[in-house]
């Protein structure tokens, strides 16, 4: 079975520009999450999606913002980007709202 | 806030040895404590994880132990060998919020063959 696939892999965007990340979950999750990964330190909770529904939110600024579609994926956006933004950003996806989160590689994006 | 403060930041084992890194937290209504694994380039995987009502638990060469009234929880690599060489982050969670990870700061394991 394919894991959690992240896209791109790598982006490299100028500040101010908007930014989209994608992420498909393993077959048969329901549940995404994405956190953000900045370079020396332990992963952060961005957000969490479970059927197509918000269900938590980390402490980030509203211009991050995420969604998930009828068949699970999900995209993460970032607007006006700042150079505090490059990171990697992580996907992780789970059959049900509970423990055991499967991560995917990540998009890493740098801000320039 | 920093709710899971993990140390050491960096830890070298030679080969065969034991590495121990350890974690605290503030927060005693975490309920969920993984350890996941990181190699260069990839997302973290899940090592092992326990629940505060054991005191240990065992995977092969992996143990974690827990002590609950001190709010610290460890891992053990037995036999450490050159392949376990990867940043390991310990995490907690609550499953009144879904479960969502809290993380520490991370260990980068190097051990020398």
């Amino acid at each position: 079975d394919a894991g959690v696939t992240q896209s791109p892999t790598h982006l490299i965007k100028t500040r101010g520009q908007h930014v989209t990340l994608r992420c498909s979950p393993i077959s048969g999750h329901k549940s995404v999450s994405w956190y953000q990964q900045v370079l020396g330190q332990g992963p952060q909770f961005i957000f969490q999606y479970y059927e197509k529904e918000e269900r938590g939110r980390g402490n980030f600024p509203d211009r991050f913002s995420a969604r998930q579609f009828p068949n699970y994926s999900s995209e993460l956006n970032v607007n006006a980007l700042l150079l505090g933004d490059s990171a990697l950003y992580l996907c992780a996806s789970s059959r049900e709202l509970i423990y055991g989160y499967t991560f995917g590689s990540g998009t890493r994006l740098t801000v320039v | 806030q920093q709710q899971v403060k993990q140390s050491p930041q960096s830890l070298i084992v030679q080969k065969g040895g034991i590495s121990i890194i350890n974690c605290a937290y503030e927060n005693t209504a975490f309920d969920y404590f993984p350890w996941y694994q990181q190699f260069p380039g990839k997302g973290p995987a899940l090592l092992i994880a326990i629940r505060p009502d054991v005191s240990e638990k065992k995977e092969g060469r992996f143990t974690i132990s827990f002590n609950k009234s001190a709010k610290q929880f460890s891992l053990h690599i037995m036999d450490s060998q050159p392949g376990d060489s990867a940043t390991y982050f310990c995490a907690a969670s609550i499953r009144g919020s879904n479960y969502k990870l809290t993380f520490g700061k991370g260990t980068l394991l190097t051990v020398n063959p």
